[in-house]
């Protein structure tokens, strides 16, 4: 069974561009999940998606969106690119929705803002 | 606003010991307790989800309790080996939201 697939896996912007990060789940999942990790802050929780639904969205200006598919294929999109965007970007699907059952996550998308 | 804490922060130990992590969550409108294993370049891999109070669970040599009245979890790991190097993160559903603890970076020297 195939994993959580993200891409790119890594990405260089400069301010003000756009970017868009694509994450396939686990077949069958209908969860998707996105978190950002700076160095020495935890996972933040940026949206959760379900069954094509926004059903969750952490505390992230509103540059930061993302939509699911039919295909629970996700995608997230930054805007108006800012040097503190530079992160790594997971996405995590699970079968159930809302965190009560186990995620697996993809490797990541490390973006760079310069 | 809602604080998942790790503690420590990081932790050396030497093959063979015994270890132990600590994971403080708000014990409001809890729904369930998440423990992964992050090892460097690769993703983060679920080890336990956890929801009634009292809970324990155990995979191998790794296990954990859950407090859900007093906010907390611990993460035990019986004789470290140098393969169990990796940061272990928390994560607390609590509402509506897992929010996730900065982690506890492990390394085993053999």
């Amino acid at each position: 069974k195939a994993g959580v697939t993200q891409t790119p896996r890594y990405l260089i912007k400069t301010r003000g561009q756009q970017v868009t990060l694509s994450c396939s789940p686990i077949s069958g999942h209908r969860s998707v999940s996105w978190y950002q990790q700076t160095p020495g802050q935890g996972l933040q929780f940026l949206f959760e998606y379900f069954s094509e639904t926004q059903r969750n969205k952490g505390n992230f200006p509103g540059r930061f969106s993302g939509r699911q598919f039919s295909n629970s294929r996700s995608e997230m999109n930054v805007s108006t690119l800012e040097l503190g965007d530079s992160a790594l970007y997971l996405c995590a699907s699970s079968l159930g929705k809302g965190g009560l059952t186990e995620a697996f996550f993809g490797q990541g998308t490390r973006l760079t803002v310069v | 606003i809602l604080n998942v804490e790790q503690s420590p922060q990081s932790l050396h130990v030497q093959e063979g010991d015994s270890t132990n992590f600590t994971c403080s969550f708000p014990s409001s409108n809890f729904y369930a307790l998440h423990w992964y294993r992050w090892e460097t370049a690769k993703s983060p891999e679920a080890l336990f989800v956890m929801t009634l109070n009292g809970d324990e669970k155990k995979k191998g040599r790794i296990s954990a309790t859950l407090n859900t009245k007093e906010g907390y979890s611990y993460l035990y790991i019986k004789g470290s080996q140098p393969e169990d190097s990796a940061t272990y993160l928390c994560a607390s559903l609590n509402t509506d939201k897992l929010i996730f603890g900065t982690g506890t970076r492990l390394q085993v020297f053999p």
